[in-house]
């Protein structure tokens, strides 16, 4: 069955530095999303993205953060200087289609900034 | 601003036992409810999605109906199994393509 694949499982970095993650959305899939959860917290929505912009992004996704999709198979999240508090799993999700369409989820990025 | 919560927020049952989780959620105006597994460690399984128009789900073991009307859905899970054991988290999609998820309910199934 098609998943969504991200990359790496775990990364750790200390304060100020940039990271990227990476996912591989399901191949048919025209929505991507990001997500976090900071450890004992609820999933937080930060970012939408379709047609090569981004169609919505919540007050978390500020100047900090970016999205790309270098090519037509990886859809990449950047931390350009990452604080104590960026510490958290970051999932990424793709749909098929919009609203209406069941979100399929990665196994997420677990980051820890030190 | 809508919010999701999820009672009980612990559920611990003896194996074979039929349970319901409850989603709760502020705004009516949704476009659908979708229903989460989440393994410790892990990312999210999508279990069931019911549709703003539809009043229920089902699939194998598994039952989500939807009240949207007094914002509502309940997770049935019939015939419980150890391997049920998870954390279930329900997520509404409003006007905008993003999902609210609730705080979740951790169940354990005891053998």
């Amino acid at each position: 069955e098609p998943e969504v694949t991200q990359t790496p499982s775990h990364q750790v970095t200390q304060m100020g530095q940039e990271v990227i993650l990476h996912c591989v959305p399901i191949s048919n899939h025209l929505y991507f999303y990001w997500y976090r959860q900071i450890l004992g917290q609820k999933v937080e929505f930060l970012v939408s993205f379709y047609n090569n912009e981004i169609s919505e992004k919540s007050e978390i996704f500020d100047d900090q953060f970016s999205v790309e999709r270098p090519d037509g198979s990886n859809f990449t999240l950047k931390i350009r200087s990452t604080k104590l508090e960026d510490s958290a799993m970051y999932f990424c999700a793709s749909s098929r289609q919009g609203a209406e369409e069941k979100l399929f989820f990665g196994s997420g990025t677990q980051l820890s900034v030190l | 601003k809508q919010e999701v919560t999820q009672i009980p927020a612990a559920l611990s049952v003896p194996e074979g036992e039929n349970l319901v989780l409850n989603c709760s959620f502020t705004d009516s105006a949704i476009y659908n409810l979708q229903w989460f597994r989440q393994d410790p460690g892990k990312g999210l399984t999508s279990l069931l999605l019911i549709q703003s128009s539809q009043r229920e789900q089902t699939s194998g073991r598994l039952n989500a109906s939807l009240d949207k009307s007094s914002g509502r859905s309940t997770l049935y899970i019939a015939a419980s199994q150890p391997g049920d054991s998870a954390t279930y988290l329900c997520a509404v999609k409003g006007a905008t393509n993003k999902l609210i998820f609730g705080t979740g309910t951790l169940l354990a199934v005891q053998p």
